[in-house]
C-alpha cells in the first residue's frame, strides 16, 4: 500500500530556533500533500495544502511566515517551524493524496517540544 | 457549514463485545466519508471509506460502517472488539472537487479485559 514517511518522529528544540519536518511518499508520487496540527486530545486541524511546484495554500489563521512549506518534488514536502516558541509545541502530521483519488495517506507524525 | 460530529468523546466496552461509534456530518455536496484510527503517538490509518454504491462498507480489522443519507450518519461498527482496538477513532468527510478533509473531534475507545 501507499506509505508516507515523516521525519523526525520527535524533536526537542530551544525557543527561537527553527525546525524542519520532512514528509515523503515512499512508493507513489504525490502532487498534493497536507500538513495538520493536533493538540493533545484534540482533532486534526488542517494547516496548509502543499502542491508540488507551487506555493502552499494556508488555512485561515495559520501564519505562513512562521510555518514555511516547501513541496519541491513529487515525493517530498517539508514544513519548517521558524523561530519556534513553546506555544508551537504540538503534534504535526502530514498526509499525501495517494494514487487512489481522494484518499489521504498519513505519516506517523512529529512531536515538537519547544523549551 | 461543513462539519463532522462525533457525539461520544469516550466509549468503554468489554473485550468481545460489539461496538458502534457514531458519526454525523453536515456537508453541502455529495460527501466522501472516512473512518481513521490513531494509536497513541502515531499517525492515522484508514479503516474504511465510502464514495458511492453499497451503503454498507467493509474495512480492515473487521470494521464496517453504514452510510445513511437520510440521517446524515456514517456509524462505525465491529461485532467483537479486541484489546488491540483501543485507540482514537476519527470520522472525516470530504468531496471529490475539494481536497480538504474535515475531521471530527474523535472518540477514544477503551477496552475492558
Amino acid at each position: 500500500g501507499a506509505v508516507v514517511s515523516q521525519h523526525p518522529s520527535w524533536v526537542i528544540c530551544k525557543s527561537g530556533t527553527s525546525v524542519k519536518i520532512e514528509c515523503r511518499s515512499l512508493d507513489f508520487q504525490a502532487t498534493t500533500m497536507f500538513w495538520y496540527r493536533q493538540f493533545p486530545k484534540q482533532s486534526l486541524m488542517l494547516m496548509a495544502t502543499s502542491n508540488e511546484g507551487s506555493k502552499a495554500t494556508y488555512e485561515q489563521g495559520v501564519e505562513k511566515d512562521k510555518f514555511l512549506i516547501n513541496h519541491a518534488s513529487l515525493t517530498l514536502s517539508t514544513l519548517t517551524v521558524t523561530s519556534a516558541h513553546p506555544e508551537d509545541s504540538s503534534f504535526y502530521i502530514c498526509s499525501a493524496r495517494g494514487p487512489i483519488l481522494d484518499i489521504q495517506y498519513f505519516g506517523a507524525g512529529t512531536r515538537l517540544s519547544v523549551l | 457549514a461543513q462539519s463532522v460530529t462525533q457525539p461520544d468523546i469516550h466509549i468503554t466496552v468489554s473485550e468481545g463485545a460489539s461496538l458502534e461509534l457514531r458519526c454525523n456530518y453536515s456537508y453541502g455536496a455529495t460527501p466522501y466519508l472516512f473512518w481513521y484510527v490513531q494509536s497513541p503517538g502515531q499517525g492515522l490509518q484508514l479503516l474504511l471509506k465510502y464514495f458511492s454504491g453499497d451503503t454498507l462498507v467493509q474495512g480492515i480489522k473487521g470494521f464496517e460502517a453504514e452510510f445513511k443519507r437520510s440521517q446524515s450518519s456514517f456509524n462505525l461498527r465491529k461485532p467483537s472488539v479486541h484489546w488491540s482496538d483501543a485507540a482514537e477513532y476519527f470520522c472525516a468527510v470530504g468531496a471529490l472537487a475539494d481536497d480538504k478533509i474535515i475531521f471530527g473531534k474523535g472518540t477514544r475507545l477503551h477496552i475492558l479485559p
